[in-house]
């Protein structure tokens, strides 16, 4: 069984300061970790995937996150947050044993203010 | 990356009738899901489709319910039967396709906006 949590419904963040957005997972087998992000009335678009290579991955737009296996999170990051990155993020989880079947989170909202 | 495209990208229907939703990929693929987006709501998945197998369902989706075609590696189909407002949603379909390193990835079409008077 595999699971994913998403620690904060809506986060607010000013332009040009830090993004922090939590997630941990629950899997009984090695898991793949996703970032999802869908901009309003856009389709989803991955921006990064851990995948067992390094903990810590580059996605796109400038987004990272960190596997942390003894903490079973995988928060996701970015240093200076533009008006673009204002969408929906989802943390999704897929066991090696699901046949690619995806556990989306329940998903964050970002909004970023001028 | 595989391409997706969805028909139809939008419609409003009457409660009681049935829409069959249309999944198109730019490459062949052996595995195909299709995924419901509640208002507000995460996604969930509903089904699997694999070419030349029954599709295999989640927990609380049933065939008789949304029942899903998948004729080659290329089409799927999903068609939400006897209507009800609470089926209102957006329904994604989604394809594994595998990166440089062979891992697979999951890209999604840009789903279809279903509204249920």
């Amino acid at each position: 069984a595999q699971s994913v949590t998403q620690l904060d419904s809506h986060v607010s963040v000013s332009e040009g300061t830090p993004v922090l957005l939590r997630c941990n997972y629950s899997s009984s087998y090695s898991p793949s970790l996703f970032w999802y992000v869908q901009h309003p009335n856009k389709g989803l678009q991955l921006l990064l995937k851990y995948t067992s290579a390094a903990t810590l991955v580059k996605g796109i737009n400038g987004f990272e996150a960190e596997f942390k296996k003894s903490e079973t999170s995988f928060h996701l990051t970015k240093p200076s947050a533009h008006m673009s990155d204002a969408a929906e993020y989802f943390c999704v989880v897929s066991a090696t044993d699901s046949w690619g079947k995806l556990q989306f989170g329940a998903g964050t909202q970002v909004v970023v203010t001028p | 990356s595989a391409v997706i495209s969805q028909k139809p990208s939008r419609d409003i229907c009457q409660r009681g009738t049935s829409l069959t939703i249309q999944c198109q990929v730019d490459s062949q693929v052996t595995m195909m899901f299709w995924y419901r987006q509640q208002p507000g709501q995460s996604l969930t998945l509903i089904a699997t489709a694999n070419q030349g197998s029954e599709a295999t369902y989640e927990s609380g989706f049933v065939i008789d319910k949304f029942p899903i075609s998948r004729p080659n590696l290329t089409f799927s189909t999903l068609t939400v039967s006897n209507m009800s407002p609470e089926d209102s949603s957006i329904y994604l379909c989604s394809v594994e396709d595998p990166d440089r390193q062979g891992y697979n990835e999951q890209f999604f079409g840009p789903g279809t906006r279903l509204t249920v008077l």
